[in-house]
Formats: structure tokens, C-alpha cells, sequence
């Protein structure tokens, strides 16, 4: 069975950072591209960022570009998100997703909460 | 990038009866190299993650009940709930995979009449 789960998330004031990770198993970790997704309160789904199996390929939502880092561990099965220069605008509950890939099946996490506050 | 647009944005509907909801896509989502429309539906409770119930646009997840169907291709889809029950009370997302980062509709809330 797949299982994500996310951690890192927390309190803290606009202009901070916070490095989110998600430990996955179940599943061949470097065989898919890894996603965050989030979404802020009341809100909708937003995709932040994704990487390509090898992590050399990452792309990112222009609102994040230049202050949050995708990256991913393959021995570790681990999926990180470093986030810096936080905002109030990116207060949200952070997912990390499994990809679709050849399957069609796309797998998440439970999320983890983001607050940016001062 | 892709834009999914939905409608409507709510819609109440008495239990048993159908609820059908509309996502179109601002690019074609029909893959050329499998002939699958990379598009999924989910539906989302609060307090909870998305749960996948329908992805390549029609084939639904297991264990999702068998009165949720989907269909469309290229750029119009559509859920259809073909008979609502109370558990069916959420916020349902169309999104598509197509793009390296998808892009979602932006909800529509179904609630009982």
C-alpha cells in the first residue's frame, strides 16, 4: 500500500523558512515524478511544484518560483520542500503527491499545515 | 499553461437524483502517444485529502461506488453522480495530469437539496 506522509510544517513569521519532507513507501519511490501540492484555507488545490524521478527536472508556480526548493533523496524515499521568505499568501495545508504515471493512479498524503503569521 | 474551468461552482440536489458536473480544459488533454485523456476527478470532505475517484477520464478508482462515472474528451468532461447519497456531500476537482504541474478546476460543492 502506498503511504505518504508529510512533516515540517508549523507557525512562523512572514519572511521565515521551513524545509517540509515527505517519507513515502509502498512503492518504488524513484521510479515517479513527485508533486506538493496545497491549499490554502477555504480554498482550492494549488500545484506549487514537481520533480522528475532523477530530481534533475523540477518545475515551480510562478507565485513560489526563486523562494522554494524541490529536491528528493531516492535512497531515503524522502521528497523535500524548502520553503524561504514565507508569506501570509502561503498559509496552506501542503500536500505531497505521488504522480499518475503509467498507472493512472495518483496517491497523496495527509498534508501538513503551514502557517505564516507574525 | 492549462486553465480547468468548472461549473457551476455549486449545486444542490435531492438524495437519489443525478448531479452532473461540467470541467473544461484550455488545451486539449487527449495524449497522442496512448490515446488517454489525462484528466482525474477527485472529491474532497473537510478536513481531509482529496480522494481519487476517477482518473484517464472515465476509469474509476477501486472502491469508488460504481454510481460515480465519468466521461468527455479533449477539452470538455464531465462527472456525473448518478444517483446522490449524503456521503456524496463534498467538493468535488477535476485536474489534469497532462502538464508537468497540473492545473485544477476550481471546485464545485455539491450539497443536498
Amino acid at each position: 500500500e502506498v503511504h505518504l506522509v508529510e512533516s515540517g510544517g508549523g507557525l512562523v513569521q512572514p519572511g521565515g523558512s521551513l524545509r517540509l519532507s515527505c517519507a513515502a513507501s509502498g512503492f518504488a519511490f524513484s521510479s515517479y515524478w513527485m508533486i506538493w501540492v496545497r491549499q490554502a484555507p477555504g480554498k482550492g488545490l494549488e500545484c506549487v511544484a514537481s520533480m522528475n524521478e532523477d530530481g534533475r527536472r523540477k518545475y515551480y508556480v510562478d507565485s513560489v518560483r526563486g523562494r522554494f526548493t524541490i529536491s528528493r533523496d531516492n535512497a531515503k524515499n524522502s521528497l523535500y520542500l524548502e520553503m524561504n521568505s514565507l508569506r501570509v499568501e502561503d498559509t496552506a495545508v501542503y500536500y505531497c503527491v505521488r504522480d499518475h504515471a503509467g498507472s493512472g493512479v495518483a496517491s497523496w498524503g495527509q498534508g501538513t499545515l503551514v502557517a505564516v503569521s507574525s | 499553461d492549462i486553465v480547468m474551468t468548472q461549473s457551476p461552482d455549486s449545486l444542490a440536489v435531492s438524495l437519489g437524483e443525478r448531479a452532473t458536473i461540467n470541467c473544461r480544459s484550455s488545451q486539449s488533454v487527449l495524449s497522442s502517444s496512448n490515446n488517454k485523456n489525462f484528466l482525474a476527478w477527485y472529491q474532497q470532505k473537510p478536513g481531509q485529502p482529496p480522494k481519487l475517484l476517477i482518473y484517464w477520464a472515465s476509469t474509476r478508482e477501486s472502491g469508488v461506488p460504481d454510481r460515480f462515472s465519468g466521461s468527455g474528451s479533449g477539452t470538455d468532461f464531465t462527472l456525473t453522480i448518478s444517483s446522490l447519497q449524503a456521503e456524496d456531500v463534498a467538493v468535488y476537482y477535476c485536474q489534469e495530469y497532462y502538464s508537468t504541474l497540473w492545473a485544477f478546476g476550481q471546485g464545485t460543492k455539491v450539497e443536498i437539496k
